[in-house]
């Protein structure tokens, strides 16, 4: 059964037209995860949530914000995707804040601008 | 500073052959844990082992072993008996303890392991 469920697993959208992609886990963990991820490249940490508290990579655009009305739900909206944005777009929760915590994704959201 | 690296954007290996992937890390943290996971070209990555700097022994789980040079800073993944089904990318990965006790998972860029009949 799947743990972590991303929806949709595809999107289209309008250059500049806003988007939001969700993510929701049944692990009740803790930690929610966005990352970013282009053709052949690692992923890159967006942002993440620990509870309802929510941590901002400094590299993040503005153009990226979240929400995570629940522990079991966390959204991910882009305000006016540009050409670049296009990328894997991958959810992860973990249970905790600790070194040996795996994390378990999603099967990611594959985001294309036209 | 690059924090996660693995020098092999591409590897072959002869089905049920053993592999190795290179993975070298860099950090000041005395305590740090190392992951690594294979992503399919669905998109899911999927958890493969742990590694954590304290322990003493290399990690196992089933094919997969972990090579753990500390000393080198270096966590190989070894793939033993190769299977078609072992073709996808395969990432390593490190979490240390931050300023901000955010923990984050950072990751390296990859190597894409295609299995030949």
């Amino acid at each position: 059964d799947a743990m972590v469920i991303q929806n949709p697993r595809y999107q289209v959208t309008q250059f500049g037209k806003p988007v939001t992609l969700s993510c929701s886990q049944t692990l009740n963990h803790n930690v929610m995860y966005w990352y970013q991820q282009k053709s052949s490249q690692a992923p890159k940490l967006l942002f993440h949530y620990y509870d309802k508290d929510f941590n901002n990579e400094a590299d993040t655009p503005d153009n990226f914000q979240s929400r995570r009305p629940n522990t079991s739900f966390c959204f991910l909206d882009i305000r006016s995707p540009g050409l670049g944005d296009a990328a894997m777009y991958l959810c992860a929760t973990s249970r905790g804040r600790t070194l040996n915590t795996e994390a378990f994704f999603g099967q990611g959201t594959r985001l294309t601008v036209v | 500073a690059q924090k996660i690296t693995q020098t092999q954007p591409g590897m072959f290996v002869q089905e049920k052959e053993a592999v190795t992937l290179d993975c070298t890390y860099d950090t000041s943290d005395p305590s740090y844990g190392l992951f690594w996971y294979k992503q399919p070209s669905s998109g899911e990555m999927i958890f493969l082992i742990y590694q954590g700097s304290y322990d003493q022994q290399n990690a196992t789980e089933g094919r997969y072993s972990l090579n753990f040079q500390k000393a080198r800073k270096s966590a190989n993944l070894v793939i033993s008996a190769s299977q078609l089904g072992d073709s996808a990318m395969y990432f390593c990965a490190m979490r240390e303890a931050r300023a901000d006790s955010s923990y984050k998972l950072i990751f390296g860029s990859g190597t894409r392991l295609l299995v030949r009949p």
